[in-house]
């Protein structure tokens, strides 16, 4: 598609439980890119695919998350066992290169 | 450790003036800045970028300026429209050329008033 696409737009979940978002990058873009964006306007680096393969995964918290990118399924990003600080809205991005990127609309993780 | 920062949370503006907005970074690497702006509820949406070796981008209403030497840049948006209202961030491609991670400033809301 033209435009980045992340479901689901909104997730509730009770701490301790598991949640899982999901991205479809734009059509014919490489790179996939994963955001955390809490305390209003800061944005946190998680995660970057180059198609399936991890490029760079120095923003991931190693326990509870993990994420995937698998051929011709939507990128991944899971969380088990939810905390209360795991609230944020989670962007993904997509890029042909490593310049520009566009985002998707987010999904707002509520845990509570 | 702050390494780009938008030291101005807000800006209102007259519609039809010139808005500046204004963004400082400290790390030398960095060689690729974009601006994007911001809707509530929705994700940033890339406005205009530039590259390190040169000195200004511009595309229709909006231009970007970069001064390397004092490590600012700054993006203009002339005439400014109400619908131009939204959170502007500023970003930086991290350096190590292989991550590609952008660097995110806290933003500056712009607000144009009719």
């Amino acid at each position: 598609g033209e435009e980045v696409a992340q479901t689901p737009k909104h997730l509730v979940r009770g701490e301790g439980q598991k949640a899982k978002l999901y991205c479809a990058p734009i059509k014919g873009h490489s790179y996939v890119f994963w955001y955390q964006q809490v305390l209003k306007n800061e944005f946190k680096f998680l995660i970057s695919f180059q198609n399936e393969n991890v490029f760079d995964e120095t923003g991931m918290p190693k326990e509870r998350f993990s994420a995937k990118c698998l051929p011709n399924s939507p990128c991944s990003l899971e969380i088990q066992a939810t905390k209360l600080e795991d609230s944020a809205v989670y962007f993904c991005a997509s890029s042909q290169w490593l310049y520009e990127q566009y985002f998707g609309p987010g999904t707002r993780l509520t845990v509570t | 450790d702050q390494q780009v920062k938008q030291n101005s949370p807000s800006l209102s503006v007259q519609e039809g003036r010139i808005s500046i907005l204004n963004c400082d970074y400290t790390n030398s690497m960095f060689d690729y800045f974009l601006w994007y702006k911001k809707y509530p509820a929705e994700g940033p949406t890339f406005l205009i970028s530039i590259s390190s070796i040169k000195d200004k981008n511009e595309d229709g209403r909006f231009t970007v300026f970069l001064n390397k030497s004092a490590k600012h840049l700054s993006l203009h948006i002339v005439p400014s429209q109400p619908g131009d209202s939204a959170v502007y961030f500023c970003a930086a491609i991290r350096p190590g050329g292989s991550q590609g991670n952008l660097i995110f400033g806290k933003g500056t809301k712009l607000s144009v008033k009719p």
